[in-house]
Order: structure tokens, then sequence, then C-alpha cells
């Protein structure tokens, strides 16, 4: 299992950024997939998933309403729009493969990309 | 939202030592919980699944229990490589994570 983040970077606060999260070594529809994301220094919060067929998504409350999350199964690729990004959004996000189709614990981490929001 | 309360937050232990940490759920979660070790920069790695069900792979020294509630990660003779950062994780209904206990050397 691979799973490799990209679009991090630097966003004033109010901007969008979006990451995607290659995922290889498995068949990626098979499995649920969840973002998680951890300010520095500070511990691991849930921030949003997505079944494995893509048509139930979920959301943390500190998130809902300004991140969306998608994937591509044909491209074994998951995404997370971000949008009005707050200063409290600063963190590592990494992407994570539950383990199953629609629930379970998370099986598989990526190495993250970071995310800073500052003006 | 379902809350997870870990304790410690930080523990000081030695080799050889027996470490317990607690996590407790504010509802019943059944046994839908499970445990991580993060070591810094690096990602987490799944230690424990359904509460009791040890990872392949994972030293026989790790073992977990609880339902409903209150549940326990312990590390019966610790290692040297064994102090890092450990989680808690429920997924009863979404996904929850505990903030974390830091095993430290004493």
């Amino acid at each position: 299992v691979q799973l490799l983040e990209s679009g991090g970077g630097l966003v004033q606060p109010g901007g969008s950024l979006r990451l995607s999260c290659a995922a290889s070594g498995f068949t990626f529809s098979s499995y649920a997939m969840s973002w998680v994301r951890q300010a520095p220094g500070k511990g691991l919060e849930w921030v949003s998933a997505i079944v494995g067929g893509g048509g139930t998504t979920h959301y943390a409350a500190s998130v809902k309403g300004r991140f969306t999350i998608s994937r591509d199964n044909s491209k074994y690729t998951l995404y997370l729009q971000m949008d009005s990004l707050r200063a409290e959004d600063t963190a590592l996000y990494s992407c994570a493969r539950q383990s199953t189709w629609s629930s379970g614990w998370t099986d598989s981490w990526g190495q993250g990309t970071l995310v800073t929001v500052s003006s | 939202d379902i809350q997870m309360t870990q304790s410690p937050s930080t523990l000081s232990a030695s080799v050889g030592d027996r470490v317990v940490i607690t996590c407790r759920a504010s509802q019943s979660i059944r046994s839908w919980l499970a445990w991580y070790q993060q070591k810094p920069g690096k990602a987490p790695k799944v230690l424990i699944y359904k509460a009791s069900s040890l990872e392949s792979g994972v030293p026989s020294r790790f073992s977990g229990s609880g339902s409903g509630t209150e549940f326990t990660l312990t590390i019966s003779s610790l290692q040297p490589d064994d102090f890092a950062t450990y989680y808690c994780q429920q997924y009863d209904d979404l996904w929850t994570f505990g903030q974390g206990t830091k095993v430290e050397i004493k």
C-alpha cells in the first residue's frame, strides 16, 4: 500500500487549496478513505472520509461546509478541496485508508502534505 | 459526537516496565477501538484493532482490552523502541482520536 499526498503549501486566510492523494498497491475502490490532520506539536484529528464508491461523505464539525472530499476511482486518487481556510487549519494533512469499504480502523497512512494558513 | 479521553497524557517509564494506557469513550463504542503508535516525524502505525486484535507483525508485548466505554493498551515489558506517542481511535460512529499519551524515558 502506498499513499502519496501533494498540493500543500502556504495560503492566506480565506483562501483555497486542493490536496491530492495518489494511491497504489491495492484495489482503491474497495476501501473507504480519509483525511487526517495534525497541527504542529499536536495530536491527530480526523477531518473527512468517503466510502469506497464515493456516494457517501463525512466531515468533522470543524471543517463542515468549508472542505469537500472526493475521489476518482479510475485514477486511484483522493482529493480534499479546502475553502475559506483559517489559521487553525494549519497542519500536516495525511491521506489514510480505512479497513473496510465504508468504515473500519485506519490501516495505512501517507506521509502527509503541509498546509500553512498565514498572511 | 463521541469524545475520547486518554490518560495519562504523559508517562515516564523505564525499560522493562509494564505500561498501561487508558482510553474512555463518552458513549458506548462496543469494541470498535484501535490503538496507534506514532514516532516523531513518522506516520502512525496501527497496533491493535477491534479493542483486542493484534495487528500482524506487532510484538506480542502489546495487548488491548475493554469494551463499551473503557479500554486499555498494555505494554507488558517496555522496550527502547516503544518510546513514542500512543493514540486511541473510535470508529463506531465516524472517527475520533484520543489526545495522545507520550511515553517518555524515566
